[in-house]
């Protein structure tokens, strides 16, 4: 069984249209993540969220924004999307006072 | 933000050679992680490094949280053709909470 899943695996879309992203992970895991990914293979945190805290990095834009029906899914709701969006997401989940954190395989996103 | 620099950007070993990489900052950090990322997936942990001047070793990787806390290295033993991937340090900051900041990345490509 995946750990961390993600879905889906690639997203094509036009610039404007609003789109989410999910993320599941089966680790019972209590702190999910979402990373940015751009063209260059940088790897930049978005968002840290557990069940009392979201962590927002203060470089993403406000029409990013998580949305967790429960501990195990952090879903990632994109409105109006721009070109600039385009690069793979990373869903990523670590355990309650640890540092290591568990990826999933990536979302590729294409704004057209 | 803050910023991990890891160099070399990228290297193109022959199969067997030893490989050696490194991350460096001018903040102090709590916890060194060393990812490999194979194209088309996620990051991949290799070695967690915890105190500062702690070696450890992963098979043919080893791994060492400097002395400073500033910086870590990593070291690839008789490289093989499936090394090829992306490496990633990873740190987290004292006042960062389970964030991680990542290095920008060292591509690897092994000529059998």
């Amino acid at each position: 069984d995946t750990a961390v899943s993600q879905t889906p695996k690639y997203l094509v879309t036009q610039m404007g249209n609003d789109k989410s992203i999910k993320c599941e992970q089966n680790l019972g895991h209590d702190t999910m993540y979402w990373y940015k990914q751009d063209s260059k293979k940088f790897l930049k945190i978005m968002f840290s969220y557990n069940n009392k805290e979201l962590i927002i990095n203060e470089t993403v834009p406000n029409r990013f924004s998580p949305k967790s029906p429960d501990k195990a899914h952090l879903n990632l709701h994109i409105n109006s999307l721009e070109l600039g969006d385009s690069a793979v997401y990373f869903c990523a989940s670590s355990p309650t006072g640890a540092y290591i954190q568990y990826f999933g395989a990536g979302t590729r996103l294409s704004v057209l | 933000g803050q910023q991990l620099n890891q160099s070399p950007q990228s290297m193109f070993i022959q199969e067997g050679e030893d490989v050696s990489m490194n991350c460096t900052s001018s903040s102090i950090f709590n916890t060194w992680l060393w990812y490999k990322q194979d194209p088309g997936e996620g990051p991949v942990l290799l070695i967690a490094l915890y105190k500062a001047g702690e070696l450890t070793s992963n098979g043919r990787l080893t791994a060492q949280f400097g002395i400073t806390r500033k910086d870590s290295f990593l070291n690839i033993s008789a490289s093989i053709p499936s090394d090829v991937g992306i490496y990633f340090c990873a740190g987290q900051l004292n006042n960062a909470g389970n964030m991680l900041t990542f290095g920008g990345g060292t591509r690897l490509m092994v000529k059998p």
